[in-house]
C-alpha cells in the first residue's frame, strides 16, 4: 500500500529548460511535504518543503506546488543545471514522531 | 559540526551472522531515525526513537533491533543477518518540532 507515488522512475530534461517532477499521495491526513535530493553513494539531503495550508513554496530556482483536492504535488526546477542530475524523493508526514513516508524517487538526468 | 555520521559504511555478512551499525549526531536532536533503501522502493522505515531510552517499529522492523541508551547514539542490530537485509542502511535525525530530517551518508550492507 504506498501512500506516497512517485509514477515517472525517470527524467531527462535539456539544460535551462524546465524540470517537472510529481508526486501523488493517498493519505489525507498528511499535513507536510518535503522533497530530498540524493547523489549516489550519499544521504539525501532535504531539498524544499511545503505545508498543507500553503499551496506553493519557492526557493531560488525551486518551487513546491500542492493541490490538496487532487492529492498531488510537483517540484518545478528553473533552470535546471547539470548539477541538478540526482534522485529526487518526494516524502510525506503527519505522524507522531515526524515520520516521513517516502515516494519510490525520481532520476532526473539534465543534460549539457 | 559533523551532523549525522554512520558507521561502518559498508559491510559484508554472510547468513546468520550478526552486526551492528551505529548512527551518531551532534545536533542534539531528539529524533533519530532507521531506513533501509532497496531500488524502486524508496526509503521504508525500519525503527525510531523520539528520545533517549525510546524506541519504536516502523513499516519494516522484522529481523532489526534498536537501541537509543544515549540521546546523540541510535544503533540497528541485526541478529541473524538474512540475504533479504542486502540493502543501504541510513539514519537521520530531526528535531521535535521540525519535519526536515537530517540524513548520514548510509551503509552499504551485503548478506551472502
Amino acid at each position: 500500500d504506498q501512500q506516497v507515488k512517485q509514477n515517472s522512475p525517470s527524467l531527462s530534461v535539456q539544460e535551462g529548460r524546465i524540470s517537472i517532477l510529481n508526486c501523488d499521495y493517498t493519505n489525507s491526513m498528511f499535513d507536510y511535504f518535503l522533497w530530498y535530493k540524493k547523489y549516489p553513494a550519499e544521504g539525501p539531503t532535504f531539498l524544499i518543503s511545503i505545508s498543507s495550508i500553503k499551496d506553493k513554496n519557492e526557493d531560488g530556482r525551486f518551487t513546491v506546488f500542492l493541490n490538496k483536492s487532487a492529492k498531488h504535488l510537483s517540484l518545478h526546477i528553473v533552470p535546471s543545471q547539470p548539477g541538478d542530475s540526482a534522485v529526487y524523493f518526494c516524502a510525506a508526514s503527519w505522524e507522531y514522531g515526524n515520520k516521513l513516508v517516502f515516494g519510490a524517487g525520481t532520476i532526473l538526468r539534465v543534460k549539457s | 559540526n559533523a551532523g549525522v555520521t554512520q558507521t561502518p559504511k559498508f559491510r559484508v555478512l554472510k547468513t546468520g551472522q550478526s552486526m551492528t551499525l551505529l548512527c551518531a549526531q551532534d545536533m542534539n536532536h531528539e529524533y533519530m531515525y532507521w531506513y533501509r533503501q532497496d531500488p524502486g522502493m524508496g526509503l521504508r522505515l525500519i525503527h525510531y526513537s523520539v528520545g533517549e531510552g525510546t524506541t519504536a517499529k516502523g513499516e519494516v522492523p522484522d529481523g532489526y533491533n534498536v537501541s537509543r541508551l544515549k540521546k546523540q547514539n541510535f544503533l540497528l542490530g541485526l541478529e541473524s543477518a538474512a540475504p533479504s537485509q542486502t540493502s543501504v542502511y541510513f539514519c537521520a535525525a530531526t528535531g521535535l518540532a521540525a519535519y526536515e530530517q537530517y540524513f548520514g551518508p548510509g551503509t552499504r550492507l551485503t548478506v551472502t
